[in-house]
């Protein structure tokens, strides 16, 4: 398995613009998690999933940020509009309940809002 | 919610030296306490984990102790050498897997050769 895959690696966007970061987990993990990593907060979840339902989106900093899951094997997170404030490194991660795995975590996109 | 602090922030030590860092957590139902390894610009691994029902956990030059009544644990790294130098977060969850994971603001880790 290639792991969690994320795109962009790197988005470069000016302020006010949509905002489309994707991920595919894992083949078989039933969660999926975004966290976001800064150097003032560090890494903070955002939104997780089971099975494609969100389940906990009250690390969602505003309303300008959306998720979704629409099958097993992507999500998407959506900034609308972006502000120079989201710039951060966002990580997708997967994790499989059967065996009580750890999380794996995606590469990362580094979100630049100028 | 859980609140996990960690300490220190930065560490620098000589190579062959130990290593310890600690963290505390808030929330007594938690139950899997990992730590990831995250050089720079690449992504948080893995490199230890331990669950509450066990007190010390061992691979090779690293070790991971935890203290339910005193609600922290540690991570100990020993004989460190240069490649050991990265970000090490701890977390914590209720649940291995299957919660999220609440995370240490990170230590900072400079092995001297």
């Amino acid at each position: 398995d290639a792991g969690v895959i994320q795109s962009p690696r790197h988005e470069v966007t000016e302020m006010g613009q949509e905002v489309t970061l994707r991920c595919k987990p894992i083949s078989g993990h039933d969660y999926l998690f975004w966290y976001r990593q800064t150097m003032m907060r560090g890494l903070e979840l955002l939104i997780y999933f089971n099975n494609n339902v969100p389940i906990d989106d009250s690390g969602m900093p505003e309303d300008r940020f959306s998720a979704k899951m629409p099958n097993a094997s992507f999500s998407t997170l959506k900034i609308q509009p972006s502000e120079p404030r989201d710039s951060a490194v966002y990580f997708c991660a997967s994790s499989f309940s059967g065996r009580d795995t750890e999380a794996f975590f995606g590469q990362g996109t580094r979100l630049t809002v100028v | 919610g859980e609140n996990v602090e960690q300490h220190p922030s930065t560490l620098s030590v000589q190579e062959g030296d130990s290593a310890v860092i600690k963290c505390t957590y808030s929330d007594s139902a938690s139950n899997y306490f990992p730590w990831y390894k995250q050089e720079l610009g690449k992504r948080p691994q893995l490199i230890i984990d331990i669950r509450s029902n066990v007190g010390e956990k061992k691979d090779q030059r690293i070790a991971v102790t935890l203290n339910k009544t005193a609600k922290h644990f540690s991570l100990h790294i020993t004989e460190t050498q240069p490649e050991d130098s990265a970000v090490y977060f701890c977390a914590a969850s209720k649940r291995a897997g299957r919660r999220a994971l609440t995370f240490g603001s990170g230590t900072r880790l400079q092995v001297q050769p």
